[in-house]
């Protein structure tokens, strides 16, 4: 079982949906992270999360730390928010190793 | 954006050639990655490395090695290139341990071995 799970792996949605990719995972963490790749494109760091809830424009990322699961919520979805976001989370008491990642959602919003 | 590129962007090249890839930061950041990313798979650690000359395997190292003599360049190399390192390679880099400072990743440098 992989210690990152991602779901859904694919979502189509029309323009202005409400969206919601969410991560669970089993480990202990000291992060988690959101991050975003379009297409043939790099990685961007979207969010990073230790508690708690973070807003930057359309996007939430909240995070349930008993639980063990994070959403990546996009309000008013658009067509250029089509890519893959990735959820990743650093382990507690990890060295440097960096992250442990999941697979990814592979969001379109059709217009 | 951080300062950080990776080079080449795009390789193809044939099975037991050398290959090395490239890191260049201008951030001054401690902690660098290289990473793969296959279909299927999440973003899969190669070698990390947490200072100049201090480098440790990740989960797929067979078959690479790494080097950094200098703050801002980390060096992916394959010895003898086979079609299942065939990826897309992703180097990133952080100012923390574990992740709890911002990360941020290249561009990308797609790999096709023949």
């Amino acid at each position: 079982k992989n210690e990152v799970e991602q779901s859904p792996q694919n979502l189509t949605a029309q323009e202005g949906e409400f969206i919601t990719i969410n991560c669970s995972y089993s480990v202990g963490i000291s992060a988690l992270h959101w991050l975003q790749q379009h297409p043939g494109g790099g990685i961007v760091s979207l969010f990073m999360l230790s508690s708690g809830k973070k807003k930057h424009g359309r996007l939430i990322a909240t995070i349930n730390i008993q639980e063990k699961h994070s959403s990546l919520h996009i309000t008013a979805s658009h067509p250029r928010d089509s890519a893959v976001y990735i959820c990743a989370v650093g382990k507690a008491g990890g060295g440097a190793d960096g992250l442990t990642f999941g697979k990814g959602t592979h969001l379109i919003i059709q217009p | 954006d951080a300062g950080i590129t990776q080079s080449p962007r795009h390789k193809v090249t044939e099975t037991g050639t050398p290959v090395t890839l490239r890191c260049h930061q201008t951030e001054n950041h401690r902690y660098m990655y290289w990473y793969r990313q296959d279909p299927g798979h999440g973003l899969r650690l190669i070698h990390y490395s947490y200072g100049v000359k201090d480098t440790d395997k990740g989960e797929v190292s067979d078959g690479y090695s790494v080097s950094r003599s200098k703050t801002e360049d980390f060096l992916l190399t394959l010895e003898s290139a086979t079609s299942s390192q065939t990826s897309v390679y992703f180097c990133a880099i952080s100012d923390r341990t574990g992740i709890t400072g911002e990360l941020f990743f290249g561009e990308g440098s797609r790999l096709t071995v023949l």
